[in-house]
């Protein structure tokens, strides 16, 4: 198994710029999640999907967008960028067990900056 | 929503030394905590974790410990080795309505640096 996969690891956008980042798990795995990391401010959830069709916005949505039409995708839409979004994006896959939703697998990565 | 605190925010140690690592949480309903650890450039990765109807969870020289009444948990990592040197994340989360999706909650994260 690949696990959680991301594309592009490297992005720089200007400002206003679109650009989708993209996730994939081969895990079969119910749940998804977008987080962001930035210095200081440990990871922070952007948003997530229970299954193929939902979605819900976590702490910091504005200015992201995310659809889930399979079970392995789940891409991250910026649609204007900003200098702001500047940080690194992890996307994260789990499922629910026996003993309730077990751990996240997390993917490698996207750096962005926008200048 | 959730809030989770970390404490420290670094800390260093010497090789051998254990290293205690704490977080407090908010909302009680809160019941699975994972411990992650990040290398530098690297993912998170899950080292340990508890759920609320357990005290305490070792695994080699890790072991975690968690006091519902006060709402907080703790990392402690002995023998401390050069490799352990990384960031390490709490979390707390909360299982949705009939055993769903957890929404997440990191603590910002520990900076340790184990000295040889």
């Amino acid at each position: 198994n690949a696990g959680v996969t991301q594309t592009p690891k490297f992005q720089v956008l200007k400002t206003g710029q679109s650009m989708t980042l993209q996730c994939a798990q081969d895990m079969n795995h119910e749940y998804m999640s977008w987080y962001r990391q930035d210095p200081g401010m440990g990871l922070r959830l952007i948003h997530y999907s229970v299954g193929a069709g939902i979605t819900d916005q976590g702490e910091v949505p504005n200015g992201y967008n995310v659809s889930r039409s399979t079970t392995e995708d789940f891409p991250l839409r910026l649609l204007s960028a900003a200098p702001s979004q500047t940080s690194v994006y992890f996307c994260a896959s789990s499922y629910s067990g026996p003993s309730g939703v077990d751990t996240q697998y997390f993917g490698p990565g996207t750096r962005l900056t926008v200048l | 929503g959730e809030n989770v605190e970390q404490h420290p925010s670094t800390l260093s140690v010497q090789e051998g030394d254990s290293a205690v690592i704490k977080c407090t949480y908010s909302d009680s309903a809160s019941n699975y905590f994972p411990w992650y650890k990040q290398e530098l450039g690297k993912r998170p990765q899950l080292i340990i974790d508890i759920r609320s109807n357990v005290g305490e969870k070792k695994d080699q020289r890790i072991a975690v410990t968690l006091n519902k009444t006060a709402k907080h948990f703790s990392l402690h990592i002995t023998e401390t080795q050069p490799e352990d040197s990384a960031v390490y994340f709490c979390a707390a989360s909360i299982e949705g309505p009939g055993g769903g999706y957890q929404k997440v909650t990191f603590g910002i994260g520990t900076k340790l640096q184990v000295i040889p």
